[in-house]
């Protein structure tokens, strides 16, 4: 079936350093969500991105689709302890149903 | 203000003693999904509903019943909880289904949470 894999599964930065996350998908994605989970807490949304090749800001972090739309990054510029979390992207699955499928996150731990 | 809740947050059951988890929003969505998160899966989508008695099976289903008989509600049953049952379960709403391409209507709202475990 249809798989979305992240890389890396852990990481660790200090304080200060850039951090990068990438998302990617058996097969194409009409679009793709970005949702950050922080410890003990529920997943909150972040953007979609929609077309190919988007880039999109916000403040720090970076987010681009792949030109083919399988794949997908988000880039965090000069971390900091607040961008502690699991960052997971996500998207709807073809074939007729209205299914959701999500990567299976990115850990991330900034150290001071 | 605008959420998702959900009841209980916690629960320790036995196996085999049925059990409703509650999902409840106050923001006219239509399309609810519920998922469940283990260690290194991510989340995985259980059951998700389209609408009012519009409901259907995501990847992992199995042992897992759901109803929407109003909008506003879409509770999950495990009518024989077992032991592999034993995970952190969200509830999440958004106003369009994601596959719309709808902007910030795709927005998916989740609820704090229940960790259930099953002896």
């Amino acid at each position: 079936g249809q798989q979305v894999m992240q890389i890396p599964q852990y990481q660790h930065v200090q304080e200060g350093e850039d951090f990068t996350t990438y998302c990617n998908s058996s097969t194409t994605l009409s679009n793709i969500q970005w949702y950050k989970q922080r410890p003990g807490g529920h997943p909150v949304f972040l953007i979609q991105l929609v077309k190919s090749g988007e880039v999109k800001k916000q403040k720090r972090l970076t987010f681009q689709f792949g030109e083919a739309k399988k794949n997908s990054s988000l880039h965090i510029t000069a971390t900091q302890t607040t961008d502690v979390g699991t960052y997971f992207c996500a998207g709807p699955l073809y074939s007729g149903t209205y299914k959701y499928i999500f990567g299976t996150g990115t850990r991330l731990k900034v150290l001071a | 203000e605008a959420q998702v809740t959900q009841n209980p947050r916690y629960l320790i059951t036995v196996t085999g003693k049925k059990l409703t988890v509650t999902c409840s929003q106050n923001m006219n969505h239509e399309y609810m999904s519920w998922y469940r998160q283990d260690p290194g899966l991510g989340l995985r989508q259980i059951y998700y509903s389209m609408n009012v008695e519009v409901t259907d099976k995501g990847d992992v289903p199995e042992g897992y019943k759901v109803s929407r008989k109003e909008k506003r509600n879409f509770p999950l049953i495990l009518e024989s909880p077992s032991p592999n049952q034993t995970s952190l379960y969200f509830c999440a709403s958004s106003l369009s289904p994601p596959h719309f391409d709808r902007g910030r209507y795709n927005e998916q709202f989740f609820g704090p949470g229940t960790r259930l475990t099953v002896l």
